[in-house]
């Protein structure tokens, strides 16, 4: 298994700022996953960060507004960039078992609005 | 791409009563099946999974039946209680779990 740290768990922020979210995983993983959950949506999967490369943005979202670091195996941040009332969502960031890469960890989430 | 659907997406039952959820997807590709459960303000938790050379597979009170053929699969939770009340989502997935794709949830509320 793996456990996932993430902070903050909340925040309210003024549109046209912008929120660092932060993950922290207690075992070192080659991917973490960052997943945005619209109010009472499923999950979508924003980007995958590796380590030592750019992050792998799915379609629909964009670096400029979601600046991922993943300076080393156990931490990665996503950066919602220029918030707009748009981006209210909770933000979940997420890990493959070590022990059975189809299988996922997530971490508790953070809640975004913005005002 | 892969595209899971879900139904239903809210379902209300009495304690005691089954509950079934089932999902299609349409890559016959996809090969893992897994169903999380996210409680209120919780974290998306794996409650089951089944792999596509198995048709069922059963864990206390929770089950997963799959049929590659019609490329379906179900959840089945017997003699439901309150703490099953939850969003679940069914996913797909080939090749690691980076590319799950997730269903749309269903929110079940077992009432006392």
């Amino acid at each position: 298994s793996a456990v996932i740290s993430q902070k903050p768990s909340r925040d309210i922020c003024q549109r046209g700022t912008s929120l660092t979210i932060q993950c922290q995983v207690d075992s070192q993983v080659t991917m973490m996953f960052w997943y945005r959950q619209q109010p009472g949506q499923s999950l979508t999967l924003i980007a995958t960060a590796n380590q030592g490369s750019e992050a792998t943005y799915e379609s629909g979202f964009v670096i400029d507004k979601f600046p991922i670091s993943r300076p080393n195996l156990t931490f990665s941040t996503l950066t919602v960039s220029n918030m707009s009332p748009e981006d209210s969502s909770i933000y979940l960031c997420s890990v493959e078992d070590p022990s059975d890469n189809e299988k996922l960890f997530f971490g508790s989430g953070t809640q975004l609005s913005v005002l | 791409g892969e595209n899971v659907e879900q139904h239903p997406s809210t379902l209300s039952v009495q304690e005691g009563d089954s509950a079934v959820i089932k999902c299609t997807y349409s890559d016959s590709a996809s090969n893992y099946f897994p169903w999380y459960k996210q409680e209120l303000g919780k974290r998306p938790q794996l409650i089951i999974d089944i792999r596509s050379n198995v048709g069922e597979k059963k864990d206390q009170r929770i089950a997963v039946t799959l049929n590659k053929t019609a490329k379906h699969f179900s959840l089945h939770i017997t003699e439901t209680q309150p703490e099953d009340s939850a969003v679940y989502f069914c996913a797909a997935s080939k090749n690691g779990g980076f590319k799950t794709i997730f269903g749309a949830g269903t929110r079940l509320f077992v009432k006392a």
